[in-house]
C-alpha cells in the first residue's frame, strides 16, 4: 500500500523558519519525482515545489522562489520541504504528492501538515 | 488568479448529468500538455480521478469522463449520485511558467 505522511507543521511567527517531512512507503521512492502543494484556508490547491527522481531537477512556483528548498532522500524514502522568511500568505495545509514528471498527474497524496503563521 | 479557469460551481440533481469546464491557454491545454482532474472531499486531501485527459485510475467509475478540445477541457459526471457532492480540481503543466498549474476548483452540489 502507498503511503505519504507529512509531519512538521505548526505554528511561526512571520518571518520564521519551518522543515516538512514527507515519509513514504509502500513504492520505489527513488523512482518518482516528488511534489509539494498547498492549500490555504477556503482557498484551491498551488504546487510550490517539485524535485525529480534524482534530485537533479528542482522547480518552485514564483511565490516561494528563493524563499522554499525542496529536498530528497532516497535511502530514507523521504522528501522535505524547508520554509524560511515565511508570509501570512504561506499559512496552509502542504500536502506531499507523487508524480512521474512536471506534466505528470499526481497519483498518491499525503493527509496533509498544517502551517500557520501568525505573530 | 489561476491560468486554467473553472466556474465556482455547479449544481444538478440526483441522476442528472453535469459538466465542469476547465479554460486555458496556448501555454498549456492549447500546447498539448494532458489534463488532469482531482477530487476533494471536506476535511480531505486531494484524490485522482481522470488522467492522461480521459483515463480513469482503478476503482473510479465510468460516470466520470474527461475530454479535450483546443485550450480547454471538461469533466463529466452522468449520474450524478449525492456523494459526488465536493470540490473538483483541473491541472495541466504550463510552459512558461514551466510548473504544473492547477484550476481554482468547482464545487459539485447534489440538489
Amino acid at each position: 500500500e502507498v503511503r505519504l505522511v507529512e509531519s512538521g507543521g505548526g505554528l511561526v511567527q512571520p518571518g520564521g523558519s519551518l522543515r516538512l517531512s514527507c515519509a513514504t512507503s509502500g513504492f520505489d521512492f527513488s523512482s518518482y519525482d516528488m511534489n509539494w502543494v498547498r492549500q490555504a484556508p477556503g482557498k484551491g490547491l498551488e504546487a510550490v515545489a517539485h524535485i525529480s527522481s534524482d534530485s537533479a531537477t528542482v522547480y518552485y512556483a514564483d511565490s516561494v522562489k528563493g524563499r522554499f528548498a525542496i529536498s530528497r532522500d532516497n535511502g530514507h524514502s523521504s522528501v522535505y520541504l524547508e520554509m524560511n522568511d515565511l508570509r501570512d500568505e504561506d499559512a496552509a495545509m502542504y500536502y506531499c504528492a507523487r508524480g512521474g514528471s512536471r506534466w505528470s498527474p499526481f497519483d498518491y497524496w499525503g493527509q496533509g501538515t498544517l502551517v500557520t503563521v501568525s505573530s | 488568479q489561476s491560468v486554467l479557469t473553472q466556474p465556482p460551481s455547479v449544481s444538478g440533481a440526483p441522476g442528472q448529468r453535469v459538466t465542469i469546464s476547465c479554460t486555458g491557454s496556448s501555454s498549456n491545454i492549447g500546447a498539448g500538455y494532458d489534463i488532469h482532474w482531482y477530487r476533494q472531499l471536506p476535511g480531505a486531501a486531494p484524490k485522482l480521478l481522470i488522467y492522461g485527459t480521459r483515463s480513469r485510475p482503478s476503482g473510479v467509475p465510468d460516470r466520470f469522463s474527461g475530454s479535450k478540445s483546443g485550450t480547454s477541457a471538461s469533466l463529466t459526471i452522468s449520474e450524478l449520485q449525492a456523494e459526488d457532492e465536493a470540490n473538483y480540481y483541473c491541472q495541466s503543466y504550463d510552459i512558461s511558467l514551466s510548473g504544473g498549474v492547477f484550476g481554482e476548483g468547482t464545487k459539485v452540489t447534489v440538489l
